[in-house]
Parts: C-alpha cells; structure tokens; sequence
C-alpha cells in the first residue's frame, strides 16, 4: 500500500489559518473514522494531536480541529503560533493495517 | 503517569542483529496493544505492525516479514523489537507506540537510533 498523500510543505503567518490535506482511497481514509494527525518536532517523538478524524485529545490546543470528507482529511491550525513548526502525519486505519501520510511540513513565517 | 522508555543507541555491522526494549510504566500493559513504527533519516513514519500484548500474537505490515520479529516480557512490561540479519537500509529510528484504540497511538517511546554500518 502507498503512502497518503499529503502535501510536501505548507506555511503562513503568525496568526493565519492553514490547512493541510490528506489524501487516501475509499479503502482507507474514506471507509473508516479512524483517522488520526501527529506532530513531530524535530528530534522528537511524535504528538498525537487528533484522532478519530475530529477528536481532540486532553491537553492538545483547540486551535487544532480535524475533518473528513470522502476520501481526503483535513488538519487546520488556527490562530498559527511559531511553536506549531513541525512536521505533521496523518494516518490511517486500513482494516488490517496503519498507513502513514507522507508528512508535511508547516512553516511559521 | 504513562510512559515508554526505549533502549539506547546502537550501532551495528551488516549482518549482525539488534534488539530494541520498551518498557512501559504508568498503566496496565496488557490493556493496549504495542506498535512498531520506523522513520529512516529524513524520511516519513512507517508502520511495521503490532503485537497484541495479551496473546502475544505479532501483526506485520508489508516489507516487514521475515527479519523483523516483535516480542513481549509481560512481566516487565517491556516489549520488544528484534531486527536480525542487518542492512544498511536498515538504519532509522525505531519507535513503540501505545495503541489507544483502533489505529491510533497516544503514547510514543523516545525512539531508538539503529545505524547499521562497517
């Protein structure tokens, strides 16, 4: 199986909204709710950040919100902060695997 | 508070194996699945599989049969990853992850750098 497919970079200003795609089949993302964004800073281990396409763990900001529809996810991050610079992945379930997306990178202008 | 703390570093020759821990502490290890996820330098997460912390019953994904093998100590609650017959596409950062539910992991160990190397 590839890869989701998300965009390779996404950036904005302190401030702005930005939203990153995630893009699978209907054998994936667009079958089942289980879908789920991490943040990785560099170095560092990845940070569930959503989960279940729009659940927002305890502790994680609400500037964080997730989305489905058909076969693509969404991540936005709102209010954008320069401690959201990171990479971020979604997932998800594929009925008897985790696959991974290809990883975007947020710049904080 | 749960954690999951990998074992160090490790660098190895072609050829040999390596086995990586991760122990588990702050919750009751057989309630959560374990999953193996590697990132090769510079590159994205990818899914290994998983092993079911109760059975003991190892899952894994494609490209991942046959030198990778995932085992349990349940009573240290430390699951482990054994990597046998090293190559150098081999080297990347391992990490375990708790399965909280369906496919989604809300607990990450550090991770563990493999360099495979002579």
């Amino acid at each position: 199986q590839s890869a989701l497919t998300q965009p390779a970079s996404v950036s904005g200003s302190p401030g702005q909204s930005i939203t990153i795609s995630c893009t699978g089949t209907s054998s994936d993302v667009g079958r089942y709710k289980y879908v789920s964004w991490y943040q990785q800073h560099p170095g560092k281990a990845p940070k569930l950040m959503i989960s279940d396409v729009s659940n927002r763990p305890s502790g994680v900001s609400n500037r964080f919100s997730g989305s489905k529809s058909g076969n693509t996810a969404s991540l936005t991050i709102s209010g954008l902060q320069a401690e959201d610079e990171a990479d971020y992945y979604c997932s998800s379930y594929t009925g008897s695997s985790t696959l991974f997306g290809t990883g975007t990178k947020v710049t904080v202008l | 508070q749960v954690q999951l703390v990998q074992s160090g570093s490790e660098l190895k020759n072609p050829g040999a194996s390596v086995k990586v821990s991760c122990k588990a502490s702050g919750y009751t290890f057989k309630t959560s699945a374990m999953n193996w996820v590697r990132q090769a330098p510079g590159q994205g997460l990818e899914w290994m599989g998983w092993i079911n912390t109760k059975t003991g019953n190892p899952t894994y994904a494609q490209g991942f049969t046959g030198r990778f093998v995932f085992s349990l100590d349940t009573s240290v609650s430390t699951a482990y990853l054994q990597i046998s017959s090293l190559k150098a596409e081999d080297t990347a950062v391992y990490y375990c992850a708790r399965d909280v539910s369906t496919a989604t992991f809300d607990y990450w160990g550090q991770g563990t750098l493999v360099t495979v190397s002579s």
